[in-house]
């Protein structure tokens, strides 16, 4: 099992570009999780989705938009790049049969 | 929503020395997840331990929901220990986590 995966690894942006961050789980998990991590800080929820079909607001929503069309990816999409979302951004996965949250290796985003 | 506060926000050990990390929370919850981060980046689930005490190895873990907190125990700390310690919690109602800001542990030979 390749567990959580995240494309790409790392991207630089400029300012009022988009684009979309992949994730993808193959524990068959229901849940699936966008966090944001900025030095010094712990996570921050973006987004989340308790199955396919479904998506809901975190702590830290604005300027970002999901689609979970599958349940296994999970995407995060910035239509207008700004510079406070430099940031590494990481995805979770979880089963209800366990409650532990599994992450991918994070993406590491640059805005100029 | 709910608060949660790691101490101490940073911790220097020689190696083999043992360590206690404490996380409080300001309220009831359903979920509490230990959480280390490799110097690295990569975030690994130590233990789900919303109640009561697991252990794994050199590492365990206690949490008392009565009085909301949780403790994460390190003995015989190797140097593969270092990286940052995250405890995050669920509260009652919701999906979602919500993280301290870590205790960042450096284990020096």
């Amino acid at each position: 099992n390749a567990g959580v995966t995240q494309t790409p690894k790392f991207r630089v942006l400029k300012t009022g570009q988009s684009m979309t961050l992949l994730c993808a789980q193959d524990m068959n998990h229901e849940y699936m999780y966008w966090y944001r991590q900025d030095p010094g800080m712990g996570l921050r929820l973006i987004h989340y989705s308790v199955g396919e079909g479904t998506t809901a607001k975190g702590e830290v929503p604005d300027g970002y938009n999901v689609s979970r069309l599958k349940k296994q990816n999970f995407l995060l999409g910035l239509e207008s790049a700004a510079p406070s979302q430099t940031s590494v951004y990481f995805c979770a996965s979880m089963t209800i049969n366990t409650y532990e949250q599994y992450f991918g290796p994070g993406t590491r985003l640059t805005v100029t | 929503g709910i608060q949660v506060e790691q101490s101490p926000p940073d911790l220097i050990l020689q190696e083999g020395a043992n360590s206690t990390l404490r996380c409080n929370f300001s309220d009831s919850v359903n979920n509490l997840q230990w959480f280390h981060q490799n110097p690295w980046g990569q975030l690994i689930n130590l233990f789900y331990i919303p109640s009561g005490t697991k252990q794994n190895g050199r590492l365990s873990a206690t949490t008392v929901a009565t009085e909301r907190y949780s403790l994460l125990y390190i003995s015989s700390s190797q140097t593969t220990d270092s990286g940052v310690y995250f405890c995050a919690v669920e509260a009652m109602v919701g999906y979602q986590l919500t993280f301290g800001k870590g205790t960042k542990l450096s284990v020096i030979p």
